[in-house]
């Protein structure tokens, strides 16, 4: 089975540092999707970066970037410039059209930007 | 706008009272799924689907019915509520199964 694992349940960051959240998954597959999605206390879920699986690539999207390491089946966010607006629950999330396409969620790291 | 609208936003309703969870999206999208959060267990998907028509099971669905009639809402139902379905529940939908998740504002229920 897919399995998504966000080891650090809790993490905080000084405003203007540097913090990465870790997940790593499992799969056989070679072709699938991830991503982080935020959640702030509003509780609202909004996307924060994508990823390919077949692109070599990391993606980035201004202050944040991920650290894709398909052999290792790792997936880390890295969030440059904290801002406390970046205080919310990060979840990692996986999806593959292996026969369902199931979207898999780890547990989520809360992250605490600290001014 | 472009958004996905689910309500009620907050539900306190008592066992084995039916009830229904509506879902509503203006994007077009074909894939929609619904989700409980629950701590610690962060998002477990309950039933998606592909387009109009096609759902399945995701890895939650015991106690819970949806349908799709139409490509824009996806209901779901709770045809007998228990206490152990006391969650925060959310819609979603994508363009396509592989594209980003739009999230709608989030179902408080507490089943007494």
């Amino acid at each position: 089975a897919q399995t998504v694992t966000q080891s650090q349940p809790e993490m905080s960051v000084q405003e203007a540092e540097t913090v990465t959240l870790s997940c790593t998954y499992d799969t056989s597959e070679n072709n699938y999707y991830l991503f982080w999605y935020k959640q702030p206390p509003s509780r609202q879920m909004i996307l924060v970066i994508r990823q390919e699986a077949y692109k070599q690539q990391n993606a980035t999207e201004n202050r944040f970037s991920v650290n894709f390491q398909k052999a290792a089946k790792s997936f880390s966010l890295k969030i440059s410039d904290s801002q406390l607006g970046d205080t919310a629950m990060y979840f990692c999330a996986f999806i593959s059209p292996s026969g369902t396409y199931k979207y898999i969620f780890g547990t989520g790291t809360r992250l605490k930007v600290l001014a | 706008e472009a958004q996905v609208t689910q309500n009620p936003r907050y539900l306190i309703t008592v066992t084995g009272k039916k009830l229904t969870v509506t879902c509503s999206q203006n994007m077009n999208h074909e894939y929609m799924s619904w989700y409980r959060q629950d701590p610690g267990l962060g998002l477990r998907q309950i039933y998606y689907s592909m387009n109009v028509e096609v759902t399945d099971k995701g890895d939650v669905p015991e106690g819970y019915k949806v349908s799709r009639k139409e490509k824009r809402n996806f209901p779901l139902i709770l045809e007998s509520p228990s206490p152990n379905q006391t969650s925060l529940y959310f819609c979603a939908s994508s363009l396509v199964w592989s594209t980003e998740a739009f999230f709608g504002q989030g179902t408080r229920l507490t089943v007494v």
